[in-house]
């Protein structure tokens, strides 16, 4: 059963880079058809997805955050890594990294949908001086 | 973009009770709608894909329907464990959540 778990700096200041690793257990990073992703929740509010990545190593940003974010994958060491650049208080978060499996269902033709159906337990991050 | 938006933002009921929630898109995303459930605490949980594919090990009290713009969480008979916060998200193109429904005790 593959588990995932998120590490770094729990404070980073201004102005900074906030650097997250997303260490994966169970399982093969580099086993293909999944999207590894990062979301975060500001205390007391809404989740927001970050972006993802593929095995291939393709990414996707969410448009509001794509001039700051980062997303690579390292499959030597089976994980994948966050990086958000000019952080403000406003970054302030939890930050979740998950994965994004393919699901069909049968009488639809095939096609797939992604679920995130594994996450990690999720790591606080405050931006501050 | 397109703008998720879920409806009520909140919600009480009783153990035993039929609720539903709504989730709109802006504009038509097929079936690509999952529904997730969150404890406060803890990650959230997939409990729908495709807008009405029950997630393994979910109980059948949770439904999922809908298309195109318009989707509805059903959970037939409110458990105590059930008290939580349900968001949609489409995964039609870059993934987007809904803000979120918190379904509390009356």
């Amino acid at each position: 059963q593959v588990q995932l778990q998120e590490s770094g700096p729990g404070l980073v200041k201004p102005s900074q880079t906030l650097s997250l690793t997303c260490s994966v257990s169970g399982g093969s990073i580099s086993s293909g058809g999944y999207y590894w992703s990062w979301i975060r929740q500001p205390a007391g509010k809404g989740l927001e997805w970050i972006g993802r990545i593929d095995t291939s190593g393709s990414t996707n940003y969410n448009p509001s955050l794509k001039s700051r974010v980062a997303i690579s994958l390292d499959t030597s060491r089976n994980h994948f890594s966050l990086r958000l650049s000019s952080v403000t208080a406003a970054d302030t978060a939890v930050y979740y990294c998950a994965r994004d499996s393919p699901f069909t269902i049968f009488g639809r033709g095939g096609y797939y949908y992604y679920g995130t159906d594994v996450w990690g337990q999720g790591t606080t991050v405050t931006v501050s001086s | 973009d397109i703008q998720m938006t879920q409806s009520p933002s909140s919600l009480s009921a009783s153990v035993g009770d039929r609720v539903t929630i709504t989730c709109r898109a802006s504009q038509s995303i097929s079936s690509y709608l999952n529904w997730y459930q969150q404890k406060a605490g803890r990650a959230p949980k997939l409990l729908i894909y495709g807008a009405s594919g029950l997630q393994s090990g979910v109980p059948s009290r949770f439904r999922g329907s809908g298309s195109e713009t318009e989707f509805t969480l059903t959970i037939s008979s409110l458990q105590p464990e059930d008290f939580a916060t349900y968001y949609c998200q489409q995964s039609y193109i870059t993934p987007d959540f809904g803000q979120g429904t918190k379904l509390e005790i009356k």
